[in-house]
């Protein structure tokens, strides 16, 4: 199947810094990319859907100011958490749709995120 | 997208088959059946997913009954590396589409 790479796979920051998140597709061009947040011992949610060339579609409750994502090209989505606190310590998990294809999703292998 | 109802946990020895159930009985026509799984720690990998007909590939098999209403996942002989969080997802078959988790069932393969 197709490959979706995370970037970095695991980051420590400290308290009120930014923090940038890349998801590449290696293999395919990915129209929509979508950002995931887990919790330990819950489920993915779904934070935004990123669309190349456009602004993201936030899920309600998350703060577009806080997470900033860009989606610059086919290949490449970031996030980027602004002015980070502990709560926003989580596992973030990126998954990327094959263009013109069905909605079998690739998934990133996540990104550990700690505030201290 | 139609919801999903999926038991808790399940346990299975290493070597029998593990089926795993999933009602969607408000499933509509164009709504396909995902299923995905995430083992500790790592993103959500893509099972199988079908519309109406059983679909088997490397990984599983998809019995999905002739109402639709639920399905079946079947890995025929399961490994201690098959201990995840299976999810069940009904959604409409079109690119740019998200899927939505539910809780899932977090299958425990045994020696």
């Amino acid at each position: 199947g197709a490959v979706v790479s995370q970037h970095p796979s695991w980051v420590i920051c400290k308290s009120g810094t930014s923090v940038k998140i890349e998801c590449r597709s290696l293999d395919f061009q990915a129209t929509t990319m979508f950002w995931y947040r887990q919790f330990p011992k819950q489920s993915l949610m779904l934070m935004a859907t990123s669309n190349e060339g456009s602004k993201a579609t936030y899920e309600q409750g998350v703060e577009k100011d806080k997470f900033l994502i860009n989606h610059a090209s086919l290949t490449l989505s970031t996030l980027t958490v602004t002015s980070a606190h502990p709560e926003d310590s989580s596992f973030y998990i990126c998954s990327a749709s094959v263009r013109g294809g069905n909605t079998e999703a690739f998934f990133g292998q996540g990104t550990r995120l700690t505030v201290v | 997208d139609a919801k999903t109802t999926q038991p808790t946990s399940m346990d299975c020895a290493e070597g029998r088959a593990a089926n795993l159930p999933c009602n969607h009985s408000t499933i509509s026509g164009n709504e396909y059946v995902y299923w995905y799984r995430q083992i500790h720690s790592q993103g959500p990998q893509y099972i199988i997913h079908g519309l109406k007909n059983n679909e088997t590939n490397e990984m599983a098999s998809l019995i999905i009954t002739e109402d639709r209403k639920s399905s079946t996942l079947i890995l025929p002989h399961a490994t201690l590396r098959d201990t995840a969080v299976y999810y069940c997802i009904a959604l409409a078959n079109q690119a740019g589409t998200a899927l939505i988790f539910g809780k899932g069932t977090t299958l425990s393969v045994s020696s």
